[in-house]
């Protein structure tokens, strides 16, 4: 069974540093990895993703790494904004079933 | 298009009344599907069809139906409201192509008291 997970939980930074989310799964038949924001009480704004083929995508200030040997992603967030504080989760489609498996998620707070 | 919609944005029932959960979608996407967040978890998927007349379990079915007579609405049922399931529900719909990115509604709370 695939699991996911999303480290850390919660990370709170001053504005204009670089930051790194981290997101492991445990089965490497994956289709793609998707990583979504969240703000509070709203829907999932997808915000890259990246095919098993494939090491990295890039969308403006962010930076999302798969590694799919080891079961590792990153999400890179250059010059952190007080915008950029949500949450955001990680998730991956399994080769099996068309389903995709979430990480709970981190919490980023970006203070001004 | 308007994407993945659903109805009602909030929902307050009382235990033991039923409901429907309304998600379409104006893509024609074959394969659509049905989450549920709670909190200090991820989503967790629910139901999923992969086309007209075709839906299966996903990992928390209990408590719930559904059924998939076009291919635009995917409605989630809740036959018998538990406390247990206050919640966020999202839907969301792809293609059915393997590996595509799968696209997400607004979200529905509902609280059950």
């Amino acid at each position: 069974k695939q699991e996911v997970t999303q480290i850390p939980a919660a990370l709170s930074v001053p504005e204009g540093e670089n930051l790194v989310l981290n997101c492991s799964f445990t089965d490497s038949a994956i289709y793609n990895l998707q990583w979504f924001r969240q703000d509070p009480g709203k829907g999932l704004t997808s915000l890259l993703l990246i095919q098993s083929s494939q090491r990295e995508q890039t969308s403006g200030r962010l930076n999302a790494s798969l590694d799919k040997s080891s079961g590792r992603s990153t999400l890179y967030i250059a010059a952190s904004q007080p915008g950029d504080s949500a949450t955001y989760l990680c998730a991956v489609l399994g080769v099996y079933g068309n389903k995709l498996v979430f990480g709970a998620g981190t919490i980023l707070r970006v203070k001004s | 298009n308007a994407g993945v919609t659903q109805t009602p944005k909030f929902q307050v029932l009382k235990t033991g009344q039923s409901m429907t959960l309304q998600c379409a979608q104006d893509m024609n996407h074959e394969y659509m599907s049905w989450y549920r967040q709670d909190p200090g978890m991820g989503l967790r998927l629910i139901h999923y069809s992969v086309g007209a007349g075709i839906t299966d379990q996903g990992e928390v079915p209990n408590g719930y139906n559904v059924s998939r007579s076009t291919t635009e609405d995917f409605p989630l049922r809740l036959l018998s409201a538990a406390p247990s399931q206050t919640s966020v529900y999202f839907c969301a719909s792809s293609p059915l192509v393997d590996g595509h990115e799968q696209y997400f509604g607004p979200g529905t709370r509902l609280t059950v008291t």
